[in-house]
């Protein structure tokens, strides 16, 4: 079952903030965090350990939620080069399948 | 240079005929994995690899086929391609089952 994200969809002028969520109905091991630019793959941003640290990738950090399986990015002072779709992905416990959810298109305008 | 290659890039093809994607990694990684991009659907996992000779499905394996002879090399094949597998195609690798995936450019296929 795929996590959902939400919004769908941000639009942002440079230097806003922004929060995606990602949630889930099991309990999870791990939610990872890909940024894909239109026509090209996705690119890994970081990763989330069950009893983990949040992490943080210069103004890009995220939490994870294991009561409630949710995950937040938290993105700040958003540059143009943030704008594109963010993915997460999540797995469960006893279990190595890697289930994205649809994603967040995000846009970051001048 | 560190990558995951794939080929071919664009394919157009008709039902029913058989085809491979190929996929190769150049760091040695354990876990590779092969997904399937769809418009309003995202990533959805198709069968990936823990190592040599060990594959397992995704969440969307049907009309799919996998192996893993060399830790290289995980080649996709569509034995009878049908309409509904005309998608963009991305294979990955990491390190580790928990670690950073890195993914290949995609591969475009059409099956009319």
């Amino acid at each position: 079952q795929q996590p959902v994200q939400s919004p769908q969809a941000v639009i942002l002028r440079e230097g806003e903030d922004a929060v995606i969520n990602c949630s889930s109905s099991k309990a999870l091991y791990s939610v990872h965090w890909y940024r894909q630019k239109h026509g090209e793959a996705p690119v890994f941003l970081m990763i989330l350990l069950k009893g983990g640290e949040q992490k943080g990738h210069d103004k890009i950090s995220a939490s994870f939620n294991e009561k409630k399986q949710q995950s937040s990015l938290y993105l700040t002072a958003s540059q143009l080069s943030y704008s594109g779709t963010y993915f997460c992905g999540t797995r469960s416990l006893n279990t190595d399948k890697l289930i994205f959810g649809t994603g967040t298109r995000l846009q970051v305008f001048p | 240079e560190a990558q995951v290659t794939q080929n071919p890039r664009y394919l157009i093809t008709v039902t029913g005929k058989k085809l491979t994607v190929t996929c190769s990694q150049n760091m040695n990684h354990e876990y590779m994995s092969w997904y399937r991009q769809d418009p309003g659907l995202g990533l959805r996992q198709i069968y990936y690899s823990m190592n040599v000779e060990v594959t397992d499905k995704g969440d969307v394996p049907e009309g799919y086929k996998v192996s893993r002879k060399e830790k290289r090399n995980f080649p996709l094949i569509l034995e009878s391609p049908s309409p509904n597998q005309t998608s963009l195609y991305f294979c990955a690798s990491a390190l580790t089952r928990v670690g950073e995936q890195y993914f290949g450019p995609g591969t475009r296929l059409t099956v009319t």
